[in-house]
């Protein structure tokens, strides 16, 4: 295990839902990070946090809203969200004190939307 | 912006052939160069990472790649494959996003190990 862990795994969802999903590091790092994988397209970069301050959101829509109340936690909450946004989301974290650290990913949640 | 390009959607190999999965990129300035693997239903394992020396970097599970400058690659090497190392297999690049840094990936490189 990478030390990175995510809840739910799996997460069934209508178009009309709130959920949550959740991320938590168990390795000290600062800095963490939301990713969507899509099939068939590269890995996107959705939210970058560091030291719990937002320093990049990569034009997600607003119905993705993330949250990061300590640098062990992130979140990712979701609402009214839909089909295309079925994917697997990934959630990882580094150590930014050099600018050279590896990020560490968890497990995922793979999402539908129905 | 930085990018990575990654030419082959798949790579077959024999087990216990050498193995190349193949990897360039484009970057301004110093590129900080990293392989990660990912096997079915799991998220993104670290393999190993260039950051500046030797032009030969050692990972995990008897992976290698080697970084060349002038060819702008970063192919991914093992010496016998194995068919526990099927897997989707991703080159990527860092740059700094504010304060932090982000990886850019390429699109994934599906590796066959056959018996």
């Amino acid at each position: 295990e990478t030390g990175v862990t995510q809840t739910p795994r799996h997460l069934v969802m209508g178009m009309t839902n709130k959920k949550s999903l959740k991320c938590e590091q168990h390795l000290g790092h600062n800095a963490m990070y939301w990713y969507k994988q899509s099939a068939k397209k590269p890995l996107e970069l959705m939210f970058v946090y560091n030291f719990k301050e937002q320093t990049e959101n990569n034009s997600v829509p607003s119905r993705f809203s993330p949250e990061c109340p300590n640098s062990s936690h992130l979140f990712l909450h979701l609402h009214t969200l839909q089909p295309e946004d079925s994917a697997l989301y990934l959630c990882a974290s580094s150590q930014e004190d050099r600018h050279q650290e590896t990020q560490y990913f968890g497990p995922g949640t793979r999402l539908l939307v129905l | 912006a930085q990018s990575v390009a990654q030419p082959e959607d798949q790579v077959n190999v024999a087990e216990g052939n050498p193995l190349t999965v193949k990897c360039t990129y484009s970057v301004s300035g110093n590129p900080y160069l990293f392989w990660y693997v990912q096997y079915p239903n799991r998220g993104l394992q670290f393999l190993l990472k260039y950051i500046t020396g030797d032009n030969l970097v050692k990972g995990s599970y008897g992976f290698e790649a080697e970084f060349n400058k002038s060819q702008t690659s970063f192919h991914l090497k093992k010496p016998s494959a194995l068919v526990s190392d099927s897997a989707l297999y991703f080159c990527a690049v860092r740059e700094l996003a504010g304060t932090a840094s982000k990886l850019t990936f390429g699109t994934g490189t599906r590796l066959q190990v056959t018996l």
